[in-house]
Formats: C-alpha cells, sequence, structure tokens
C-alpha cells in the first residue's frame, strides 16, 4: 500500500495570501496517478487536480498541481473565502490510498 | 446533470447488517467504474471498495475485505454496498464516487449517507 503524508496538518492564511500544500507518498506514484480533493462540512468532496497537475473541469486557474515520483505539490495563488477547506491527496496508480488532509483555515 | 445519490445509512448495533445503494443519473453509468470512501467522524478520506463498469471485478480494503460485498445493477443506475458484521470502527459517512476505468481519479462523488454503529 502506498502511504500518503500531507504537509501541514493546518495551514493558517489570509485571503489574497498563496497557499502550499505537500503530499509525499512511501513509494514512487506510477505515472502521476495523484489527484487532489477539496473537502467542506456537509459537501461531496470536489476533484480539483488529476495526473499530479492538471486542473479538473471548473476548476479556477488559482489551483495549480505539481510534482513527480514521490512529491507533489498544491498550491492556491490567491486565496479566496470559497477556498478555505481541507485538501487531500490521493493515490490511484494502485489500491488508492488518500493522505491525512491539510486544512487551510482563516487566519 | 451528474448525479450520484446515497441511501440507506442508518443505526444499527454491531454485528448486524446493512445495505447501501448509490443511484447515478446525468451520465453513461455503464462507463464508469464506481467506489466507496467513507469518512469517520472527525477523520480523514478512506477508500473502502470498488466495482468494474460491468461488475466483473471487485476490489475492496484490507478493512472491509470478507465483510462487505459490492454490486451493481446496470438496469437501475445502481450499486450497492452489503456491509455484514458491522463493527464501531465502521462508523463513517460513506460516500460513492465514479471514475474512468478501475484507477482514475474520481471526477464526481455523491454527498454521502451516514451509517453509525452502536449499541
Amino acid at each position: 500500500e502506498i502511504v500518503l503524508t500531507q504537509s501541514p496538518g493546518t495551514l493558517s492564511l489570509s485571503p489574497g495570501e498563496r497557499a502550499t500544500l505537500s503530499c509525499r507518498a512511501s513509494q514512487s506514484v506510477s505515472s502521476s496517478n495523484l489527484a487532489w480533493y477539496q473537502s467542506k462540512p456537509g459537501q461531496a468532496p470536489r476533484l480539483i487536480i488529476y495526473g499530479a497537475s492538471s486542473r479538473a473541469t471548473g476548476i479556477p486557474d488559482r489551483f495549480s498541481g505539481s510534482g513527480s515520483g514521490t512529491d507533489f505539490t498544491l498550491t492556491i495563488g490567491r486565496l479566496e473565502p470559497e477556498d478555505f477547506a481541507v485538501y487531500y491527496c490521493q493515490q490511484y496508480a494502485t489500491s488508492p490510498t488518500f493522505g491525512g488532509g491539510t486544512k487551510v483555515e482563516i487566519k | 446533470q451528474v448525479q450520484l445519490v446515497e441511501s440507506g445509512g442508518a443505526v444499527v448495533q454491531p454485528g448486524r447488517s446493512l445495505r447501501l445503494s448509490c443511484a447515478a443519473s446525468g451520465f453513461i453509468f455503464t462507463t464508469y467504474a464506481i467506489h466507496w470512501v467513507r469518512q469517520a467522524p472527525g477523520k480523514g478520506l478512506e477508500w473502502v471498495a470498488l466495482i468494474s463498469y460491468d461488475g466483473g471485478n471487485k476490489y475492496f480494503a484490507d478493512s472491509v475485505r470478507g465483510r462487505f460485498t459490492f454490486s451493481r445493477d446496470n438496469s437501475k443506475n445502481t450499486v450497492y454496498l452489503q456491509m455484514n458484521g458491522l463493527r464501531a470502527e465502521d462508523t463513517a459517512v460513506y460516500y460513492c464516487a465514479r471514475s474512468r476505468g478501475y484507477l482514475g481519479p474520481f471526477d464526481f462523488w455523491g454527498q454521502g449517507t451516514l451509517v453509525t454503529v452502536s449499541s
């Protein structure tokens, strides 16, 4: 099983600031089969990034993903009020696994 | 529009069984694999199970293998998660989600249904 470790656990930022979230895999994730999801209380999780760097349909371009192998990053260029949420990385190269999540909270 | 609607969540006693359903609409159901993902209270996301587009292949997380079964009825655009031998640690919101192929990003999720296992 590929274990994903996300850091930091919580990110306290103000609207307009840049957010950088990290996801590290216990082994290489083949073909960059890595996704990022946004989760808000009482709502369905939403796909943000797939293939490590491709934005899902309808996702604004302030969201970007990068990385390969074992190290991946989600960057939110300028935080909007609706971006404050928990973000999970997921690998789908093998039996899917999720990271523990990073909470982006308002400072 | 694309919809996945889960149902069947309830409060059940340990050791009992429960069946969840996920009804799909707004897309060609037979071209997608369907997954169940759960989120325990205050915890992160945990992948639970996968069923292929035709129901011919099923995969389960170690935590539920042997207790949960998964089926789909493509004539009704519905999948079913049969949960047997429920434990307190199965308490969670259960989401269904779709992906192209067995291994792909989960590009749409339902709103979830709550399962509580308690005596």
